[in-house]
């Protein structure tokens, strides 16, 4: 079954402590990204990576951190997590040969940071 | 930069009636993608329909259908015969031929209640 996987799917921490949120996808995709979700803001985009070893900065990429070492992996790393960064996060991937594809989901993590 | 808003941060709908959801966007490339994804309880999201900006036909997906008017930047969302399951919160998405080609940029959704 084609899909995105995430984890943790919850995550309860304490500022300051590090932390990674997995995302893999078995579809052979260039592209992989992470959003954030919160509440009356929708979804913005906080890392992409357009294939191993190339990501880039999106809309709100201050306290994260990516690596794409492998094409089916793309990891968020928050290295000092702080409250403003308790919210529901998206990883998303899709074909990327020269138009904007439809992207495809995991089920979300919800990350609580205390 | 693009932008996408969504006008009715609510809205409901009578059981097999007819709602439209609006979008608006903004944007000064010619070729691009609009999307509307859908949202359930479950919090996955779900790829409802999907156009081409240099299409001139509108997309139709069953019950769901949308109104592109490129000229007004437009993206209007039409249910049909709506059914309990379609309750939800409903996001348009804009996506560019870009240097961020993949990035979506989302409006803030609309959250459609459906009464029986």
């Amino acid at each position: 079954e084609a899909q995105v996987t995430q984890n943790p799917r919850y995550l309860i921490t304490v500022t300051g402590k590090k932390l990674t949120v997995t995302c893999s996808q078995n579809m052979n995709h260039e592209y992989m990204s992470w959003y954030r979700q919160d509440p009356g803001l929708g979804l913005r985009q906080i890392y992409y990576s357009m294939n191993v070893e190339v990501t880039d900065k999106g809309d709100v990429p201050e306290g994260y951190k990516v690596s794409r070492k492998e094409k089916r992996n793309f990891p968020l790393i928050l290295e000092s997590p702080s409250p403003n960064q308790t919210s529901l996060y998206f990883c998303a991937s899709s074909l990327s040969q020269g138009a904007p594809y439809e992207q495809y989901f995991g089920p979300g993590t919800r990350l609580t940071v205390t | 930069a693009q932008t996408v808003t969504q006008s009715q941060p609510e809205m409901s709908v009578q059981e097999a009636e007819t709602v439209t959801l609006s979008c608006t966007y903004d944007t000064s490339e010619s070729d691009y993608y609009l999307f509307w994804y859908k949202q359930p309880p479950s919090r996955q999201m779900i790829l409802v329909i999907r156009q081409e900006a240099y299409k001139q036909q509108n997309a139709t997906e069953n019950r769901f259908s949308v109104n592109f008017q490129k000229a007004a930047k437009s993206f209007s969302l039409k249910i049909s015969d709506s059914q309990l399951g379609d309750a939800a919160m409903y996001f348009c998405a804009f996506a560019g031929y870009g240097g961020s080609q993949g990035n979506l940029i989302f409006g803030k959704g609309t959250k459609l209640s459906v009464k029986p």
